[in-house]
C-alpha cells in the first residue's frame, strides 16, 4: 500500500481567505489526481496531473504537480462556504489498477 | 451525466452473514473498483477489476471478498462472513481507460453496519 499524506489534516477558515493543501509521498507518482468529497457521496474528480511542474487551474482553485512528481498542492483563493468538504488526494503508479488516496483534508469555510 | 448506481445504500447484518453489494457502473466503461471507507477514516483501496478478472487487490481483499460481474451491467462484491470491522461505506468506481489516465467515477456508496 502507497502512502500519500495530506496536511493539515483539518482546516477551518473565515470566507474570503486564501488557503493551501498539501499532498506527499516519498513515491514518483505516474499521474495524481485531486477529488472532492461531502458527505452521504462518493469522491468527485477535481482535476489530474501527469506532468511534474504542471499547474492547473480550475475557478479559484489551483493546483500544482511537484517537479519531482512526489507531491501535489491545491491552493484556493477568496474561499467560499460551498468550498467545504473533504479534498482528497490519489496518486496511480506506474502501470498498475489502482489508485491509492491520502488521508485527507476535511475544510470548513465559515460565512 | 451516466452516473455509477449502487444499491442497497445502507445494509444492516448480523455478524458472520454473507452480503452482497451491488453496483452498475458506467455503460462503456471496462475498468472497476471497490473502495471502502470507515468512518472518518481515508478512503482505502479493495480491488481493480478488468477484462472478467482482478487485475489488483490489496491486503484487506482477502478470502472473506470477492468479486462478480455476471452480467453486462452489473458488478458486486460479496463478503461471505461479516465481522464487526467490516462496517464501513463501501464505494464503487469505474473509469474508461484505467487509474492515471482517465477519472474514477464514484456511486455513492453502501453503508455496510454489521451488528
Amino acid at each position: 500500500t502507497q502512502l500519500l499524506e495530506q496536511s493539515p489534516q483539518f482546516l477551518s477558515i473565515q470566507e474570503g481567505e486564501n488557503l493551501t493543501v498539501y499532498c506527499n509521498s516519498s513515491s514518483v507518482f505516474s499521474s495524481l489526481q485531486w477529488y472532492r468529497q461531502e458527505p452521504g457521496e462518493g469522491p468527485v474528480l477535481l482535476v489530474t496531473v501527469v506532468t511534474g511542474g504542471e499547474v492547473k487551474k480550475l475557478k479559484r482553485l489551483t493546483f500544482q504537480f511537484g517537479d519531482a512528481r512526489k507531491d501535489s498542492s491545491l491552493h484556493i483563493t477568496a474561499a467560499q462556504p460551498g468550498d467545504t468538504g473533504l479534498y482528497l488526494c490519489a496518486g496511480a503508479w506506474g502501470g498498475a489498477n489502482n489508485l491509492f488516496f491520502g488521508t485527507g483534508t476535511r475544510l470548513t469555510v465559515i460565512p | 451525466e451516466p452516473e455509477v448506481t449502487q444499491t442497497p445504500s445502507h445494509q444492516v447484518t448480523q455478524m458472520g452473514q454473507e452480503v452482497i453489494l451491488r453496483c452498475v457502473p458506467i455503460s462503456n466503461h471496462l475498468y472497476f473498483y471497490w473502495y471502502r471507507q470507515i468512518l472518518g477514516q481515508k478512503v482505502e483501496f479493495l480491488v481493480s477489476f478488468y477484462n472478467n478478472e482482478i487485475s489488483e487487490k490489496s491486503e484487506i481483499f482477502d478470502d472473506q471478498f470477492s468479486v462478480e460481474r455476471p452480467d453486462g451491467s452489473n458488478f458486486t462484491l460479496k463478503i461471505r462472513s461479516t465481522k464487526l470491522e467490516d462496517s464501513a461505506m463501501y464505494f464503487c468506481a469505474s473509469s474508461e481507460f484505467g487509474t492515471g489516465l482517465s477519472p474514477l467515477h464514484f456511486g455513492n456508496g453502501t453503508r455496510l453496519t454489521v451488528t
